[in-house]
């Protein structure tokens, strides 16, 4: 149980078009999910919080219009990264919080690469 | 705040012998402690986690960790090590509501046959 999904897995565009990343959670609701990004060789960096009903909450830092975060349903958030540029190039990581299990462990989805030409 | 400190980015064993991954902690108040672990092209996968019970925890496929407040560390250690356990390994500390999930910098295993 508690498996979260990304899609895609792995996406090429060109500068200045706008990609779209999706995560689910497949067998577990989720009032939070979290975005993360992981750059080479370096930690995962928390970039927002993502919560079905209401505004994402961003961290410090992270431009809210470049990353555009939807939470429409339990079980689904969207990542949209606007006008991408190749300093976005990165992999993306997904968490969610299991509802019935609210201050636990947060689970992970397998993440996409991003590459911007 | 909360931060965590891997201290060795990559760690080299032979098969079969111990594993010993270093993490130091800071937290303003008693911290949530987990390790996870990501293989290639895998997702995130917890191996433990310390939230203010036992300080010796234990977590999947034989490996342990034990929270010490004195010395700040949550090292994860492992009898013998497998082929499998090559990965990269993640010390994180959580903020009290779980929330905020703060990661070290990773460790990578490295398992020579």
């Amino acid at each position: 149980g508690a498996v979260v999904s990304q899609h895609p897995s792995r996406v090429i565009c060109k500068s200045g078009t706008s990609v779209k990343i999706e995560c689910r959670s497949l067998d577990f609701q989720a009032t939070t999910m979290f975005w993360y990004r992981q750059f080479p060789k370096k930690s995962l960096m928390l970039m927002a919080t993502s919560n079905e009903g209401s505004k994402a909450t961003y961290e410090q830092g992270v431009e809210k219009d470049k990353f555009l975060i939807n939470h429409a349903s339990l079980t689904l958030s969207t990542l949209t990264v606007t006008s991408a540029h190749p300093e976005d190039s990165s992999f993306y990581i997904c968490s969610a919080r299991d509802n019935r299990v609210p201050y636990n462990e947060q689970f992970f989805g397998p993440g996409t690469r991003l590459t911007v030409l | 705040a909360q931060s965590v400190t891997q201290l060795d980015s990559h760690v080299s064993v032979s098969e079969g012998t111990p594993v010993l991954l270093r993490c130091n902690y800071s937290s303003s108040y008693s911290p949530s402690l987990f390790w996870y672990v990501q293989h290639p092209n895998k997702g995130l996968q917890l191996l433990l986690k310390y939230t203010s019970a036992a300080t010796l925890v234990k977590g999947i496929n034989g490996f342990e960790a034990e929270f010490k407040k004195s010395e700040t560390s949550f090292h994860l250690t492992k009898p013998s090590a497998h082929m499998s356990d090559a990965a990269e390994y993640f010390c994180v500390v959580s903020d009290r509501n779980f929330n905020k999930f703060y990661f070290g910098s990773g460790t990578k295993l490295n398992v020579k046959p």
